[in-house]
């Protein structure tokens, strides 16, 4: 069974400067998906990059980037220019590729507070 | 995009009480739909996997006579809780992907937010 590790509980980072949070996973599996969700006040799960195992460039989407090391099964999310409206919890999950077992798995959140 | 539509978004109800939570995509065809639960402050726990046309696959732990799941069509899966107590008092929360399109996403309803009184 794969599980998916995040050991920063709660992080804060003065707001416009850049903050990276951590999550490590474990999967025998070579081909998977990994994800960061952001998860606000109103709880609804949004969904802020994914990576695809297979490939070896990081992926971006605007502010956000991730640093993922597939041999050290880790999978940093760095969000740059830190607004206000980034203040939520963050999760990271991973999902196997395999067709049928496309359950996703979470770690257990890092709740990010932006300092004005 | 893709949509998933859930309702109810919050329920109060008495101790006793069975709660139906509906889970929709709007506009995609989803076999497969995902029941997670979330206590305050933590994470999301899958609870069962729903599969159109057949028995909902339930993960360890998870009690299939209390939860009961229902994907009756390509666009709805249901949730039941039946006889409902204060200890299943939680965030509910379903997901589905569009098998349809290559590298999607899964694809998050907004929640219920179920209180048993």
């Amino acid at each position: 069974a794969q599980t998916v590790t995040q050991s920063q509980p709660e992080m804060s980072v003065q707001e416009a400067e850049t903050v990276t949070l951590s999550c490590t996973y474990d999967t025998s599996e070579s081909d998977y998906y990994l994800f960061w969700y952001k998860q606000p006040p109103s709880r609804q799960m949004i969904l802020v990059i994914r990576q695809e195992a297979y490939k070896q460039q990081n992926a971006t989407e605007n502010r956000f980037s991730v640093n993922f090391q597939k041999a050290a099964k880790s999978f940093s999310l760095k969000i740059s220019d830190s607004q206000l409206g980034d203040a939520a919890m963050y999760f990271c999950a991973y999902r196997s590729e395999n067709f049928g077992n496309e359950k996703l798995t979470f770690g257990t959140g890092t709740r990010l507070t932006i300092i004005p | 995009g893709a949509v998933v539509s859930q309702h109810p978004s919050w329920v109060i109800c008495k101790s006793g009480t069975s709660v139906k939570i509906e889970c929709r995509s709007l506009d995609f065809q989803a076999t497969t739909m995902f029941w997670y639960r979330q206590f305050p402050k933590q994470s999301l726990m899958l609870m069962a996997t729903s599969n159109e046309g057949s028995k909902a696959t339930y993960e360890q732990g998870v009690e299939k006579d209390k939860f009961l799941i229902n994907h009756a069509s390509l666009t709805l899966s249901t949730l039941t809780v039946t006889s409902a107590h204060p200890e299943d008092s939680s965030f509910y929360i379903c997901s589905a992907r569009d098998l349809g399109r290559v590298n999607q996403p899964q694809h998050f309803g907004d929640g219920t937010r179920l209180s048993i009184l």
